[in-house]
């Protein structure tokens, strides 16, 4: 079953632009990760925010998290061409076994 | 450091015809393991996962299996391909007190 759902769908900014991605979940969770994936490749794991946890930050990006809306941000700033990729919400809904994805932000950054 | 490992890279099959996809992983042991699909410019759904040898777990009733013959080894089977299990296959570990997994780079399938 879908646990997280990002909007919007696809984003399309300007480089040097801020880029912000939103996730909404369904259930409690213990924990909310972000994952890239550049085209047919892979996924990469980005941030892991706790349920305790509302703000993170790692280089350039910055997530938050709403346990009470049940919804999570991730900010990409001073966005980079290289910065292209889908986006991905994974939450731990379930069972800590497992990660329930999201069907991803598509975000172009134009050089 | 851990490494996965997964081939083959791409894949043409006919309807019919056998799959057989392996992962392994190095570098860490009792893993947790897990198989994904993707379909094009879609997210990812959760097929399988193993919290060890001989242990698997089906999050969806399909023409798919999985094994896990070894400890750090994952392999995605199906006797019969059909045209709708054409897709993205991704194999990806994780602690096994569980948190952040690790994929592999991907298997295409294409079944025609």
């Amino acid at each position: 079953s879908q646990q997280g759902e990002e909007d919007p769908q696809a984003l399309s900014i300007q480089e040097g632009e801020n880029a912000t991605m939103n996730c909404s979940y369904k259930t409690s969770i213990n924990n909310l990760q972000w994952y890239r994936q550049n085209s047919g490749r892979g996924l990469v794991h980005l941030i892991l925010i706790r349920s305790n946890e509302r703000e993170k930050h790692s280089g350039r990006l910055r997530v938050t998290l709403d346990t009470s809306k049940k919804s999570s941000s991730l900010l990409i700033t001073a966005s980079r061409a290289a910065d292209t990729a889908s986006y991905f919400c994974a939450t731990d809904a379930d069972s800590s076994y497992k990660l329930i994805f999201g069907s991803g932000t598509r975000l172009l950054v134009r050089p | 450091s851990q490494t996965i490992h997964q081939w083959p890279a791409t894949l043409v099959q006919p309807v019919g015809s056998p799959l057989s996809l392996e992962c392994t992983v190095e570098g860490t042991s009792n893993p947790n393991l897990y198989w994904y699909r993707q379909a094009a410019g879609r997210g990812l759904q959760l097929l399988f996962y193993s919290v060890g040898i001989g242990q698997i777990s089906s999050e969806v009733p399909q023409n798919l299996s999985a094994s896990r013959p070894q400890d750090r080894q994952f392999i995605l089977s199906s006797k019969k391909l059909l045209l709708s299990d054409s897709g993205f296959y991704l194999c990806a570990w994780a602690g096994s007190s569980g948190n952040t997994i690790y994929f592999g780079e991907g298997s295409w399938l294409t079944v025609v």
